[in-house]
């Protein structure tokens, strides 16, 4: 049974770093891409970074590029989502997807981030 | 706004067959492949259709996929209850080089 589980997220200030993690398990990892979508209160997905299974391709919505970014760790079946100079608009929840630029056939259970002061 | 554009909400009764349309343009709907999510209240999306009209597996034929030009519809059939639900198009936008969602769609089985 594919599993993703995200954690690492929290309450943080603006301009503060939040690290998130995703563990992967029930599939062969580093076959398949992998994203960060997260869904802002009452409203629909956003697509926030997309990386290749060997790391090589990575994108960002403009909305993230330059403060946020992606990896993976293909021998501990782990993604990542480094987040720095954090925004009130970042919050939300945030989910870990497999695919990378164009379906996203399972998601995870989504992890809350929160940026106030 | 969404780059991609869904009518806020339809509804139907049960049984009923319903439509859910998708507009973009040739940077996204018109020169990718699109895929279909539902949201059900307090959980995550669910891949519905992928490459525009396949289903993964589990998801049952009474939902289905297709595209034409830069459009794009989702069909339900057989209403259940079940169905209501947020829906979501989705594709890559290659002039934006990201993925981009649609507004959503809320289905309201009556």
């Amino acid at each position: 049974e594919v599993q993703l589980v995200e954690s690492g997220g929290g309450v943080e200030r603006p301009g503060a770093s939040l690290r998130l993690s995703c563990a992967a398990s029930g599939f062969t990892f580093d076959n398949y891409g992998m994203s960060w979508v997260r869904q802002a209160p009452g409203k629909g997905p956003e697509w926030v970074s997309g990386i290749n299974w060997n790391g090589g391709t990575r994108g960002y919505a403009d909305s993230v590029k330059g403060r946020f970014t992606i990896s993976r760790d293909n021998a501990k079946n782990s993604l990542y989502l480094e987040m720095n100079s954090l925004k009130a608009e970042d919050t939300a929840l945030y989910y870990c997807a497999r695919g990378a630029f164009l379906s996203f056939d399972y998601w995870g259970q989504g992890i809350l981030v929160t940026v106030s002061s | 706004q969404s780059v991609l554009t869904q009518p806020p909400s339809v509804s139907a009764a049960p049984g009923q067959k319903v439509t859910i349309s998708c507009s973009g343009s040739t940077s996204n709907i018109g020169n990718n492949y699109l895929s279909w999510y539902q949201q059900l209240p307090g959980t995550a999306p669910k891949l519905l259709i992928y490459d525009n009209n396949k289903r993964p597996s589990g998801i049952p034929d009474r939902f289905s996929g297709s595209k034409s030009g830069t459009s794009a519809t989702l069909g339900i059939t057989g209403l259940q209850t079940g169905d209501e639900a947020d829906y979501y198009c989705g594709t890559w936008d290659s002039s934006l080089s990201s993925v981009v969602f649609g507004g959503g769609t809320k289905l309201t089985v009556l």
